[in-house]
């Protein structure tokens, strides 16, 4: 079945610290891939996504994430976060043009002073 | 950049009422427009793709007659909630992909929140 994992439910790192978001997907060919942001109450903001080409993909606010095949995985990374990072971060993935997407459980990060 | 909007933002309803949440691709057209389910602390889920032009395609588990969607336009979607229930409550999120492109990016709107007392 496809799906997308996200095993930290929670992360907590110090502002100016490095962040990484762990994101698994399931399925045997590579599908579209997306990292979105939501703040509290708010709809999806699109961080980044991942169609073809370059694994290393940069994205808004200083992000980045790499695709890895071999691990079916598309971590979200950032060198130095900044308090206004604290939000929900999901991931996700389209397996086809115009499809659903399904979307992984979330991450809370909070961000400490 | 593409532009999703709904409306209402936020609606409070009481039980035994219909719903209609609306949802407009701003600045594109949208054969194909999405809509999600998000309850408190969860992640969002699919309820249904909306087709312009012909029926929805629901996701197993969500009662098409009670969640109708109708996509009369390639700028216009529309999701009611009939006979809404305190579990209806929840924040409603739809998407959208531009007709005629590669389709991979779907655009979201800014959600709906719906309270039922």
């Amino acid at each position: 079945a496809q799906s997308v994992t996200q095993p930290d439910i929670h992360i907590t790192v110090s502002e100016g610290a490095s962040l990484e978001l762990r994101c698994n997907y399931s399925y045997g060919a590579t599908p579209y891939l997306f990292w979105y942001v939501q703040s509290p109450g708010q709809g999806l903001q699109l961080l980044l996504k991942y169609f073809s080409g370059d694994t290393l993909v940069q994205g808004i606010k200083g992000f980045e994430a790499e695709f890895k095949r071999s691990q079916s995985s598309f971590n979200l990374r950032k060198p130095s976060v900044h308090w206004s990072d604290a939000a929900e971060y999901f991931c996700a993935v389209e397996y086809s043009s115009a499809s659903k997407i399904i979307f992984g459980s979330g991450t809370r990060l909070s961000i400490r002073p | 950049g593409a532009v999703v909007s709904q409306h209402p933002s936020r609606v409070i309803c009481k039980s035994g009422t219909s719903v209609k949440i609306e949802c407009r691709s701003l600045d594109f057209q949208a054969t194909t427009m999405f809509w999600y389910r998000q309850f408190p602390k969860q992640s969002l889920m699919l309820m249904a793709t909306s087709n312009e032009g012909s029926k929805a395609t629901y996701e197993q588990g969500v009662e098409k007659d009670k969640f109708l969607i109708n996509h009369a336009s390639l700028t216009l979607s529309t999701l009611t909630v009939t006979s809404a229930h305190p579990e209806d409550s929840s924040f409603y999120i739809c998407s959208a992909t531009p007709s005629g492109g590669t389709g991979e990016t779907q655009y979201f709107g800014p959600g709906t929140r719906l309270l039922v007392l």
